[in-house]
């Protein structure tokens, strides 16, 4: 079957880094996304990894090995307004998204 | 219109009832999605649509129907609402079917069946 693991809550303070791991199998790869979700919105677009390594995006950044089946997706100086939800996806081999449950980011002051 | 949006906001529906939820978008993309979002677990694909005219069956189809009439409009129907199909229905779209081909989302419809 098709799985992602991801950690369902996790607590940070402002101003310092987070990583949030995700794990995967799934038939076939054709990249991983990340999205954030801020509590009752819509998912909104992060991040898509389909090379090994690392893609820098300001305060975001995104890790993907694909022989390991793992992805994690780091924040840096992390405000409130981080406070969401961030989930990661992968595209399988049908090209439909395989999406994990969600990591809940608490920010404390 | 800009992006993506749905109809109704928010439903309380009776079970056994039809309910067709709607969805539009503005941006010509091809491909049209919709999903379901339930605590705990992850968005589940309900149907989707890689173009006007044609459709497929996502991870959880049972209970639902769409359309594709044209490019903008994807809505989903619920033929005899039950108490499990309470969740938030999210529709998405992208501009094509492949890799690296972000999706974006609507607001989202929030509906409960009692």
């Amino acid at each position: 079957g098709q799985n992602i693991d991801q950690p369902t809550e996790m607590t940070a303070t402002e101003g310092a880094i987070v990583q949030i791991n995700c794990t995967y199998q799934t038939s076939g790869f054709n990249g991983l996304f990340w999205y954030q979700q801020h509590a009752g919105e819509a998912p909104t677009f992060l991040s898509y990894n389909v090379l090994d390594g690392l893609e820098e995006k300001g305060r975001f950044s995104s890790f993907l090995s694909r022989s390991k089946g793992y992805s994690y997706l780091l924040l840096k100086e992390l405000q409130m307004k981080d406070s969401a939800s961030y989930l990661c996806a992968v595209m399988d081999s049908n090209y439909q998204l395989i999406w994990g449950a969600g990591t809940k980011l608490i920010i404390k002051p | 219109i800009a992006g993506i949006t749905q109809a109704p906001t928010s439903q309380i529906l009776a079970a056994g009832r039809r309910m067709t939820l709607r969805c539009t978008q503005d941006m010509r993309h091809n491909a049209m999605y919709w999903y379901r979002q339930d605590l705990g677990l992850g968005l589940r694909l309900i149907h989707y649509s890689n173009t006007a005219g044609t459709t497929g069956k996502g991870e959880v189809p049972d209970g639902y129907s769409v359309s594709r009439a044209n490019t903008d409009d994807f809505p989903l129907t619920l033929a005899s609402a039950v108490p499990s199909q309470t969740s938030v229905y999210f529709c998405a779209s992208s501009d094509g079917q492949g890799a690296y081909n972000e999706q974006f989302f609507g607001p989202g419809t929030r509906l409960t069946v009692l």
